[in-house]
């Protein structure tokens, strides 16, 4: 089955500790984008990438970092520089051009 | 002024009844605009894409589209309580090949369906 996996589905952290989410699409997408959406509040961009090895910080990239070394990965590094980690984290795709985004079921982080 | 704007809600709409939800946006190159439902805890999935002006219909819903007026909306027509969700309107514009490409989302509409 094609589609967006994030891993995990929830993860704590502990203060000063940086966290890994992971993100692989096997939908052959150019684009990955990761979004980080807080409770009752809208998509807030965090990074994006549109071709391998070149990514681009969205609205709050601050405290996050990402690598984009296959079209498959896209894993997302929140850094112990983020102060207010705690929120949903959203991993998506898409192909070049007028389509639409995809999302994968999202990782819930959560502060030790 | 946002450049995707949405009425937060929440929205109730009878059992049955038609439910629109309405999205303005400010930017009038954008080219493809796209409705997602969301459900609580869940992640947005995609129910309606709208290229070209003019109403699209699959099933229950209805997308309309005015780029003269800058404004695309979503209907439900008899709306079930499984409707009850978070809708998001996005909106993006294409540029070049390796242009600056991003959907920006509305903050969505809270849409609940009254049994």
């Amino acid at each position: 089955d094609g589609g967006i996996t994030q891993s995990p589905k929830y993860l704590f952290r502990k203060e000063g500790q940086n966290v890994t989410l992971s993100c692989e699409q096997n939908l052959n997408h150019d684009a990955m984008y990761w979004y980080r959406q807080d409770p009752g509040q809208g998509l807030r961009l965090i990074y994006y990438s549109q071709i391998v090895n070149d990514f681009q910080k969205g609205d709050i990239a601050e405290g996050y970092s990402v690598s984009r070394e296959k079209k498959e990965s896209f894993p997302l590094t929140v850094t112990s520089a983020q102060k207010n980690p705690t929120a949903f984290y959203l991993c998506a795709s898409r192909q070049r051009g007028n389509q639409p985004q995809h999302f994968g079921d999202g990782t819930r982080l959560s502060i030790l | 002024q946002k450049e995707v704007e949405q009425n937060s809600g929440p929205l109730s709409v009878p059992e049955g009844a038609i439910a629109s939800l309405n999205c303005t946006y400010s930017d009038r190159v954008s080219q493809s605009f796209f409705w997602y439902r969301q459900y609580s805890g869940k992640s947005p999935e995609l129910i309606m894409s709208i290229y070209s002006n003019g109403d699209k219909e699959d099933g229950r819903f209805t997308a309309q589209l005015n780029k003269a007026s800058q404004y695309v909306s979503l209907l439900i027509r008899d709306s079930q309580p499984s409707d009850s969700a978070t809708y998001l309107c996005a909106v993006t514009k294409v540029k070049s090949p390796f242009g600056n490409e991003k959907l920006t989302f509305g903050t969505g509409t809270r849409l609940t369906i009254i049994p």
